[in-house]
């Protein structure tokens, strides 16, 4: 069963503009991972956040988590072409990952 | 990361045959591991859960007698699609956990296309 929801579902943006996108979930969870996936292949795992951690950065990303809202946001700044990519939440909780239904973001040269 | 792969990398098969994938994990021992199906434009639905030497748990709403999984050692899954009609069609991807870490690792994927 699908944990996550994702929104938006699909994103369109310029490029160098920020794009954010929003995952919602409904249980306790040990942790939330996000992921890219450029169409048709396969998973690109960019970050990962206890339920500790209340915000994360790597290169041009950051998540936060909000465990009481049961939310996760996934910021990318200063967005370029090869960002174009479907991107999922998932969220780890009795030992397996459960995927959110993504947001496909496109990223306008 | 770790190195896991999976064979085929796409398939093309006729309706009523039967399609097996592999998923290896090339550098540690997974005592878990994890199948998911993903339609086109939809997100990764998790179909079955094995542990090595165990019988697989299946999702709810994922046929057993369909979708046979086996996991007879800590580096090699195998997931055969059995009577393969064209709703089947999808990418498949296995996703072997290492245990020393707890972290998930994901195939490459396979895209099965029945006819």
């Amino acid at each position: 069963s699908q944990q996550g929801e994702e929104d938006p579902q699909a994103l369109s943006i310029q490029e160098g503009e920020n794009a954010t996108m929003n995952c919602s979930y409904k249980t306790s969870i040990n942790n939330l991972q996000w992921y890219r996936q450029n169409s048709g292949r396969g998973l690109v795992h960019l970050i990962l956040i206890r339920s500790n951690e209340r915000e994360k950065h790597s290169g041009r990303l950051r998540v936060t988590l909000d465990t009481s809202k049961k939310s996760s946001s996934l910021l990318i700044t200063a967005s370029r072409a090869a960002d174009t990519a479907s991107y999922f939440c998932a969220t780890e909780g009795a030992q397996k990952l459960v995927f959110g239904q993504g947001t496909r973001l496109t990223i306008n040269p | 990361g770790a190195v896991v792969s999976q064979h085929p990398s796409w398939v093309i098969c006729k309706s009523g045959t039967s399609v097996k994938i592999e998923c290896r994990s090339l550098d540690f021992q997974a005592t878990t591991m994890f199948w998911y199906r993903q339609f086109p434009k939809q997100s990764l639905m998790l179909m079955a859960t094995s542990n090595e030497g165990s019988k697989a748990t299946y999702e709810q709403g994922v046929e057993k007698d369909k979708f046979l999984i086996n996991h007879a050692s800590l580096t090699l899954s195998t997931l055969t699609v059995t009577s393969a009609h064209p709703e089947d069609s999808s990418f498949y991807i296995c996703s072997p956990r290492r245990p020393s870490t707890d972290t998930q690792y994901f195939g490459p994927g396979t895209r099965l296309t029945v006819l």
